[in-house]
């Protein structure tokens, strides 16, 4: 069972262009979680969806920031005209749905380090 | 500010010896804990997980304790391995707002 995918794994942007970052959850996974943790730092929480939901974006800035979780394909963090203090890593989680394993835990992908130039 | 946060940025221990690692948390309504490790350049990895109706939970080399009275968590690791350098976080779970994560303990093993 492979574990929650991120790609790419590492993405370099220049001041204003558009930053995409993938993230595909554990199989049999339905909550997806975006966080983004700088140097020396723990993660900060940004954004928790479910299939074609956004459950709670209460940690994802308000602007140039949006995330999806289409009914196919992978969940999307979309950054748009980035500035240099968007650098940092960017982890997604998984958690599966209520009735399997335990909801609450969440595993890690390896994340995307997001550089911008 | 943090909910969630360690009380020692670095901890270095000799190999073989036992190493604890120390959260404090300030929301007393929390109901679920998480310690992971992370190391240089990958994503947290799970290690080990309590509720807040537990007071001890036993993992392989690893154990948890939850202290409610004081809102104390530690991380014991036993007969500690260079594989066990990295950086260890403990999050705190208080519903659809995801994790919340305190800053981290660097561990370092010496040989």
């Amino acid at each position: 069972n492979a574990g929650v995918m991120q790609n790419p794994r590492h993405l370099v942007r220049r001041r204003g262009q558009e930053a995409r970052l993938r993230c595909s959850p554990m199989k049999g996974h339905s909550h997806v979680y975006w966080y983004r943790q700088l140097p020396e730092e723990g993660l900060k929480f940004m954004v928790y969806l479910q299939k074609e939901n956004i459950i709670d974006e209460s940690g994802m800035p308000k602007e140039r920031f949006s995330a999806e979780f289409p009914k196919e394909g992978p969940s999307i963090l979309r950054i748009q005209q980035v500035v240099r203090g968007d650098s940092a890593a960017y982890f997604c989680a998984s958690s599966p749905p209520v009735g399997r394993e335990d909801p609450d835990t969440q595993y890690f992908g390896p994340g995307t380090r997001l550089t911008v130039l | 500010g943090e909910s969630v946060g360690l009380h020692l940025p670095t901890l270095s221990v000799q190999e073989g010896d036992n190493s604890i690692i120390n959260c404090a948390y300030s929301n007393s309504a929390s109901d679920y804990f998480i310690w992971y490790k992370q190391e240089s350049g990958k994503g947290p990895q799970f290690i080990i997980d309590i509720r807040s109706n537990m007071d001890k939970r036993q993992g392989q080399r690893v154990t948890v304790l939850l202290n409610k009275t004081v809102k104390h968590l530690s991380l014991q690791i036993a007969a500690t391995q260079p594989g066990d350098s990295a950086v260890y976080f403990c999050a705190e779970n208080r519903g659809a707002d995801g994790l919340t994560f305190g800053k981290g303990t660097h561990l370092i093993i010496q040989p």
